[in-house]
This record gives structure tokens, sequence and C-alpha cells, in this order.
């Protein structure tokens, strides 16, 4: 089974942090990306990569950045946490149409 | 803009009735995919069953079809004989082309919550 893990389930951080999220996919997919799910709004896309240190803007990139250094692992990162990016953080994994989610990192920012 | 639109926030269906969930997308590339996505409130994202714009049929997994239909930009999602672990949030979602060569990013709509009622 392809797997995709994240590498935290819950989080809590503090305003102004950094944030490091980890994602790692052991099926060599191509691209990977970082959604944020909040109720009513779905999942919105934040970053997407294609290839190793190649990545794309999704519709809410602002207050987030990404690293893609090796194939197999896709870092989202919050330079500066605030309480608005209080929210449950999914990571997937594709090639042509099959996608692979991860179980999601809930963070609370305080 | 490329977007998907699911008009139903909530939908209540009767065990063992069978219920659509609506889902209309809008793009201008003439080649894209449409997902839809099963949430339990477990959270993860089960994948459920997939259409290609060019497929002539109509997709079906098991007890999921896919009415799709082209020319009004409808993908909606057919549940026969709904059974009580079919309570979940369901995504729509649609793949598309990115800017880079190769990039493809895949965007969701907000979600129909269902409940079925034993």
């Amino acid at each position: 089974d392809v797997k995709v893990t994240q590498s935290s389930r819950y989080l809590v951080k503090r305003t102004g942090e950094k944030v490091f999220l980890e994602c790692v996919q052991d099926m060599d997919h191509e691209n990977m990306f970082w959604y944020r799910q909040d109720p009513g709004l779905g999942l919105r896309l934040i970053y997407f990569s294609y290839d190793v240190k190649m990545k794309e803007k999704g519709d809410i990139p602002e207050g987030y950045s990404v690293s893609r250094e090796k194939k197999e692992r896709f870092s989202l990162i919050l330079e500066s946490a605030s309480t608005n990016q209080t929210s449950m953080y999914l990571c997937a994994s594709s090639i042509g149409a099959g996608y692979t989610f991860g179980s999601g990192t809930r963070l609370t920012v305080v | 803009a490329q977007k998907i639109t699911q008009t139903q926030p909530g939908m209540f269906v009767q065990e063992k009735e069978a219920v659509t969930l609506d889902c209309t997308y809008d793009t201008s590339d003439p080649s894209y995919g449409l997902f839809w996505y099963k949430q339990p409130s477990s959270g993860e994202m089960i994948f459920l069953i997939y259409q290609g714009s060019y497929d002539q049929q109509n997709a079906t997994e098991g007890r999921y079809s896919l009415n799709f239909q082209k020319a009004r930009k409808s993908a909606n999602l057919v549940i026969s004989a709904s059974q009580l672990g079919d309570s979940a949030m369901y995504f729509c979602a649609m793949k598309r082309r990115g800017s880079g060569a190769g990039s493809y990013q895949l965007t969701f709509g907000k979600g129909t919550k269902l409940s079925v009622i034993p």
C-alpha cells in the first residue's frame, strides 16, 4: 500500500513560532500537495510540488512556504505562526489519477 | 476561474435508499479529471471514484456511480442502497493543470455532509 506519513497528528504552537510540518511518501510519486481543511471551506490548496525543488503556489499560499529537497519529502513551513493558521493540514501525493492522503496534522496556534 | 461547487452543505437519506450528491465544475481545460472522496469522522480521505473528461461511459465502483454530464459541467455522485457507514463528508474534486510542465493540482469543493438515518 502507498503510504503518506505526516509526522505529527496533533501540534500546539505559540504565536510567532516557526513551525515545520513534515510529509513523507514511500511510492516515488512525482507530485506532492499541502492542503488546509476548515469547516465549511473544504480543502484549500496551499502549495504543491511536481518535482524535486519545484514548487507552485496553490490558492492560499500567504503565510506559508514549502521545501522539497528529496522526492519523498515535502515540508510545509509557517515562518511565524498566527492564530488564523489553526487548522487541519493534509498532505497528499499523486501519480496519474491516483492520489493518496496522509492522516492529517491538527495544528493549534495559541 | 476554475472551481468546484457543491451546493448541498448537508443531506439526509434513509438507510437502503439511493442518494445523489451534486457537483458542478468550471474549467477551460479540454482535459481534466473528476474525483469523489469520502471523509468519515476519523478524518482520513478515502478515494471513491474517478471520471476522466474523455471517458465515454460513466464511472461505477460498486455502490458508487458518477453521473457525468459534460455539457452541463456536472459530476454528481450516486450512492445506491445507503448504509449507516456511508455517513460522512463527501468531497468532489477536479484535477487540472498547473503552470509548470507536468504540473497538476487537485481542487476541492466545500463538501456535503451525508447522514444516513436508520
